[in-house]
């Protein structure tokens, strides 16, 4: 049991470049969630996703795009990258949280990005 | 969401109980407190969470007030693998976590 799976672990890019990070997970959650640390700050979300084919936007959405075609997966893409998204991103996943219980989120091991 | 106050540090002998508060005096009869914590570069770690009554796994013991407006994390013999960041999060049955800055814990031998 993987848990939470990232892909790439660490990438650098130039200006204007593009591309997309992978979140997979194999304990069949619900929800899924893209966050982005900054040195010395908390996580702050990008987007989540509360099943197959949705997706919402988080507190900095900006600049990022998600799809969720499948349960398990859930894509992060930067179609031109900025200084400004160099950042550690983590995923993470959940089960749903409608009110009928409380379950944590549980989070991959990150994706260090440089945008140069 | 309600806010969270932590210490920004706290030092802890290894093999000792590392106690860690936090404050949520705004907090709303449905929101719940969890504890997380991230270990340098590796993605966060749920650690416990509760409602009213006090909890315990086999990582630590949430104690919280009757009155709800605080907490306290217990890790019952700290490790210097315990070295972390320990977050205090209160949040209702909704998607987002909110991470303050937490209380970077350091245990010492």
């Amino acid at each position: 049991n993987a848990g939470v799976t990232q892909t790439p672990k660490f990438r650098v890019l130039k200006t204007g470049q593009s591309m997309t990070l992978l979140c997979a997970q194999d304990m069949n959650h619900e929800y899924m969630y893209w966050y982005r640390q900054d040195p010395g700050m908390g996580l702050r979300l990008i987007h989540y996703s509360v099943g197959e084919g949705t997706t919402a936007k988080g507190e900095v959405p900006d600049g990022y795009n998600v799809s969720r075609l499948k349960k398990q997966n859930f894509l992060l893409g930067l179609e031109s990258a900025a200084p400004s998204q160099t950042s550690v991103y983590f995923c993470a996943s959940s089960y749903d949280p409608r009110g009928l219980s409380n379950q944590p989120q549980h989070f991959g091991d990150g994706t260090r990005l440089s945008i140069l | 969401d309600a806010k969270t106050t932590q210490p920004t540090s706290m030092d802890c002998a290894e093999g000792r109980a590392a106690n860690l508060p936090c404050n949520h005096s705004t907090i709303s009869g449905n929101e719940y407190v969890y504890w997380y914590r991230q270990i340098h570069s590796q993605g966060p770690q749920y650690i416990i969470h509760g409602l009213k009554n006090n909890e315990t796994n086999e990582m630590a013991s949430l104690i919280i007030t009757e009155d709800r407006k605080s907490s306290t994390l217990i890790l019952p013999h700290a490790t210097l693998r315990d070295t972390a960041v320990y977050y205090c999060i209160v949040r209702a049955a909704d998607y987002k976590l909110s991470f303050g800055a937490g209380t970077t814990v350091t245990v010492r031998a």
